[in-house]
């Protein structure tokens, strides 16, 4: 069974850059039939997806968020990681790591982190 | 981009059926099979119910099933259950590897 496990410190300073890992186990990072990416949650704006990175490193992201952020992978540790620079009150959030596969359909999930920008 | 439109709200009683609809434009929902819904509820993380528009993943109960007509997709519960109380989000490929989500959608079961 697939698990991700989101880590990484739950509080930020404004203008200061966040980061997080994201451990993969029972599952490969290899294969080309997906993407591993980070998903946000906040209370008033929903769900909105941050950017993925595919095994060989190759990233998007969201144009909202695209200045600010930075994901890669590491295979060989078996996880990937999200860092967002300069950030504000605004990105505090539960951040989710995920797996999305060939139909753009997020299948696996993290139990989510809670960061808290203050 | 602006994120997919849902309904704040919607409801209904045990055993009947209930629809939620997603708006978005031609530029993702319009362009793309490529639209999921997610169920979640409090403090646990979303569970993927349909993918491809219509498809359910192994595991989820053919009462969920969804649709889509033009810019708006819809997924409907049928045979409402207690357990189905929760969120609802959907989401939609929009083009250059991005991904726009709804705003969710909360169903409550009377």
């Amino acid at each position: 069974q697939l698990l991700l496990q989101e880590s990484g410190p739950g509080l930020v300073k404004p203008s200061e850059t966040l980061s997080l890992t994201c451990t993969v186990s029972g599952g490969s990072l290899t294969s080309s039939l997906y993407y591993w990416g980070w998903i946000r949650q906040t209370p008033g704006k929903g769900l909105e997806w941050i950017g993925g990175v595919s095994y060989t490193g190759t990233a998007y992201y969201n144009p909202s968020l695209e200045s600010r952020v930075t994901i890669s992978i590491d295979t060989s540790r078996s996880h990937f990681s999200l860092r967002l620079s300069s950030v504000v009150a605004a990105d505090t959030a539960v951040y989710f790591c995920a797996r999305e596969n060939a139909g753009y359909e997020v299948d696996s999930w993290g139990q989510g982190i809670l960061v808290t920008v203050s | 981009q602006s994120a997919l439109t849902q309904p704040p709200s919607a409801s209904g009683s045990p055993g009947q059926s209930v629809t939620i609809f997603c708006t978005g434009t031609n530029n993702d929902v319009g362009s793309y099979d490529y639209v999921s819904w997610y169920q979640q509820h409090p403090g646990k993380a979303p569970r993927l119910l349909i993918y491809e528009v219509t498809e359910r993943p192994s595991g989820v109960p053919d009462r969920f099933s969804g649709s889509k007509s033009g810019n708006t997709a819809s997924l409907t519960v049928s045979g409402l259950q207690a357990d189905d109380e929760a969120d609802y989000f959907c989401s939609s490929y929009a083009g250059y590897n991005n991904l726009l989500f709804g705003g969710g959608t909360k169903l409550t079961v009377l």
